[in-house]
Order: C-alpha cells, then structure tokens, then sequence
C-alpha cells in the first residue's frame, strides 16, 4: 500500500521558536494532503486541506499565520507551527490521498510536539 | 458531511467475533463507508470500505444495510493487537479534483481485548 512518512516523529522546543513538520507521500503522487492534530483521548480535527502548487484551506478556528502549509511538490508537504505555545503541544498527523480520487487516505505516523 | 455514532467503548475477549456498529442517517447518495483503525501515538490506518451491502478483505467485513443508514464493522476472532480506536466514516468517493473531499473523525470506539 501507499507509504507516507512524517519527520520528525516527536520534538520538543521552547515557547515562542517555530517548528516545521515535513509529510512526504514515499511511492506515489499526492495531489492533496491533509493536515490533523489530535490532543490526548481524543478524535482527530482536520486543521488545513493543502493542494500541491497552491495555498491551504484551513478548518474554522484554525490560524493561518500561526501553522504555515506549504506544499510544494506531489510528495511533499510541511507545517509549519510559528512561534509556539504550549498549548500547541499535539499530535499532528498528515494524510495524503491518491491523484485522481479515491476516500481512502493514507495516514503518517504522526508527529508529537511539546512546547515547553 | 454524514454524522456518525459510535459506541464510545467495547471489551472483548481474545477469540471471539466483534460486531462495532455505526449509525449514519443522513448518509447521501454518493457516500462512501469507510472504516480506520488507530493504536495510541500513530496514524490512522485504513481496514475496509464500502457502499453497501457486504464486504470482506483479509482483516474485516462490512456489513451494510439496504437503508445504508448504519453499518458493522466485524472482526473475526480478535486478539490483543486489535486493541485500538476504530473510526467509522462517510465521506463522497469522489475526488472533485480541487482535493476539496474531506474525512471528518467521529469519536470512534475504543476496543479493548481482554485475555
């Protein structure tokens, strides 16, 4: 099946240093890629719906100018969280589908970031 | 986007059948069912989709209604490593090309396996 990896798969930083995140798709193209964060006992929530060459479509509520969405080319994308609180601290997850459709995606093994 | 309902726990013992049902009313037309499985600090990871009535992979079978207002999700014979989260969702197959189509995570249901 389709591989997509995320790195770093935890970090840890001080309050107010940004922290970028890369979600790459390993064996295929994906035009889109999706963005999640998941606190403790809790459901993932899409933050941002990143398509390749263009800007992101971030969720309600979710700061645009606080987590950056870069995606630059079919296999990868970044998130980039700007000056970092602790209350960022998370999981993110990236997700990425395959061109041409499909409701499968294909899930990284997460992110787990602590600010400090 | 179609609601779901889950149950928010389960137990089961090792061995044994597990039947997770999901309700989702308004379910439209063009709606896909589709199952993930998620262990503590990783992704999510795809089991089964479907459109209605049966299907059946290496892993699992969904079972879907005529209504299509609900499904269940079966694993047969369990074991420990099934301990998981398991999220139902319902979500258009199609991609509109603009990558606009979205999962929207229920509140799952949390498996336990029990020796």
């Amino acid at each position: 099946g389709a591989v997509v990896s995320q790195h770093p798969s935890r970090v840890i930083c001080k309050s107010g240093t940004s922290v970028k995140i890369e979600c790459r798709s390993l064996d295929f193209q994906a035009t889109t890629m999706f963005w999640y964060r998941q606190f403790p006992k809790q459901s993932l929530m899409l933050m941002a719906t990143s398509n390749e060459g263009s800007k992101a479509t971030y969720e309600q509520g979710v700061e645009k100018d606080k987590f950056l969405i870069n995606h630059a080319s079919l296999t990868l994308s970044t998130l980039t969280v700007t000056s970092a609180h602790p209350e960022d601290s998370s999981f993110y997850i990236c997700s990425a589908s395959l061109a041409g459709g499909g409701l499968e995606q294909f899930f990284g093994p997460g992110t787990r970031l602590t600010v400090l | 986007l179609a609601k779901t309902t889950q149950p928010i726990s389960m137990d089961s013992y090792e061995g044994q059948e597990v039947n997770i049902t999901c309700s989702h009313n308004n379910i439209a037309t063009n709606d896909y069912i589709t199952w993930y499985q998620q262990f503590p600090s990783q992704g999510p990871r795809f089991i089964i989709q479907g459109y209605k009535t049966k299907v059946t992979n290496e892993v699992a079978s969904l079972f879907i209604p005529a209504d299509r207002k609900s499904s269940t999700l079966s694993l047969p014979r369990v074991s420990l490593s099934d301990t998981a989260v398991y999220y139902c969702l319902v979500g258009d197959m199609y991609d509109s090309g603009a990558g606009s189509y979205q999962l929207t995570f229920g509140k799952g249901t949390k498996l336990s396996v029990i020796p």
